[in-house]
């Protein structure tokens, strides 16, 4: 089975900082989601990447795809309160089958 | 356009019982699938459904079961309930392919004492 780390596992910033979120597959990507969930919500689908190199963003979030590495990372510009929550990486395999990342808890202190 | 919503929100039985959950996708959508979530095991991939039938299964045992209706609606069941079947339960629609977006509903969360 397909397993993808993500670290930090949390990470508590300063409003206005930039931060950044790994999320690293133990096989091939084809496929690499980033969701986000708010504490108690269900999850809002960010941004999906499908080929190396490839790089997405979606207001202050920034996805990018190392498809050697077999990795991606989403980077917040300028944290604000508003993009807390925990945030999943996930793949989708050949098989069709779909795994998610260990998640990570963000937390921006006003 | 309403999104996916899932009944119950919230809901508490005791082992060997079983549940049913609902899931009601975006109109239009005919893809429905189904995840785990729990603290220690973060998000896992339940089954997905298509136009009635079963698509994808992921790693769980036969006591997960689900169904899709002509209405694009699916409920799943867990039958003969364990202590580490309390989760969250998110339900996702899409058009058609896995790997369309997803939109997640609020999720059911199950509680089994």
């Amino acid at each position: 089975s397909q397993e993808l780390e993500q670290s930090p596992q949390s990470l508590i910033v300063q409003e206005g900082k930039n931060l950044t979120i790994n999320c690293t597959s133990s096989k091939t990507l084809y496929g690499l989601y980033w969701y986000k969930q708010k504490y108690g919500e269900g999850l809002i689908f960010l941004m999906m990447l499908q080929k190396g190199g490839e790089e997405k963003s979606h207001e202050k979030i920034t996805a990018k795809l190392d498809e050697k590495k077999q990795q991606s990372s989403l980077h917040i510009t300028a944290s604000q309160p508003s993009h807390a929550g925990i945030y999943l990486c996930g793949a989708d395999n050949p098989g069709n089958q779909f795994y998610f990342g260990t998640g990570t808890s963000l937390t921006v202190i006003p | 356009k309403a999104g996916v919503t899932q009944t119950p929100r919230y809901l508490i039985k005791t082992r060997g019982q079983q549940v049913t959950l609902s899931c009601s996708p975006i109109s239009g959508h005919r893809s429905v699938s189904w995840y785990q979530q729990t603290p220690g095991q973060g998000l896992q991939f339940l089954f997905e459904y298509f136009s009635e039938t079963q698509r994808n299964k992921g790693n769980f045992p036969g006591r997960f079961s689900g169904r899709q209706f002509s209405n694009s609606r699916s409920e799943m069941n867990v039958s003969t309930l364990e202590l580490g079947d309390s989760a969250l339960y998110l339900c996702a629609s899409s058009l058609g392919q896995l790997t369309d977006t997803q939109y997640f509903g609020p999720g059911t969360r199950l509680t089994v004492l």
